[in-house]
């Protein structure tokens, strides 16, 4: 069975806090993701990564960063939260580049801003 | 970059009618596509994909999607719903040469009434 761990289920944090979430996967894949998914708006893509300390821009990269150090682990930071960064983020990881393999996600962290 | 359309955002079904969530996406080059599943505080689960072959595709608890490449779509289709089918079904595209992204729709609420 393909698993991807979330570090959290739920998580609550203050404005201007540092907040990590962590990813892990095991299945060797290249490909890493997160996204943040709202109601009415489906997931929109934070950042991914395809090989350790490469990371590529998602379509709302502002106010986070991620951090590859090992192929297994993909982590996402809020550097200052804010209010609007309460939301569901997903991890999720795929196969190669231009490969068949479908995205396996993690079952979400649900964060909250306050 | 691809653009993935679900119309319907809410499509309530009485429980053993027929039901299809419609998507379209809107590359013509060659792709692959997939259709997800999320149950409440979960993460996304595959359903199904087309991947090459027979344009219609099926999983293990009775959906099937027929991928059309004319009308660039891949509507989800189940002849009778059961009570548990009640879930958010989201469909994704990925492109076949160079894609390392996902992109996804915005998610169809399928809620089926007793």
């Amino acid at each position: 069975d393909v698993k991807v761990t979330q570090s959290s289920r739920y998580l609550v944090k203050r404005t201007g806090e540092k907040v990590f979430l962590e990813c892990v996967q095991d299945m060797d894949h290249e490909n890493m993701f997160w996204y943040r998914q709202d109601p009415g708006l489906g997931l929109r893509l934070i950042y991914f990564s395809y090989d350790v300390k490469m990371k590529e821009k998602g379509d709302i990269p502002e106010g986070y960063s991620v951090s590859r150090e090992k192929k297994e682990r993909f982590s996402l930071i809020l550097e200052s939260a804010s209010t609007n960064q309460t939301s569901m983020y997903l991890c999720a990881h795929s196969g190669a580049q231009g490969g068949n393999q479908p995205q396996h996600f993690g079952d979400g962290t649900r964060l909250s801003i306050l | 970059a691809q653009s993935v359309t679900q119309l319907d955002s809410q499509v309530p079904v009485f429980e053993e009618a027929p039901v299809e969530l419609r998507c379209n996406y809107s590359s013509s080059v060659s792709v692959y596509l997939f259709w997800y599943v999320q149950y409440p505080n979960q993460g996304l689960q595959l359903l199904l994909k087309y991947l090459s072959g027979s344009t219609l595709v099926e999983s293990i608890n009775g959906f099937e999607a027929e991928f059309n490449k004319s009308q660039t779509s891949f509507h989800l289709r189940k002849p009778s719903v059961h009570i548990s089918d009640t879930a958010e079904y989201f469909c994704a595209v990925r492109e076949s040469n160079t894609g390392n992204q996902f992109y996804f729709g915005t998610g169809t609420s399928l809620t089926v009434i007793p």
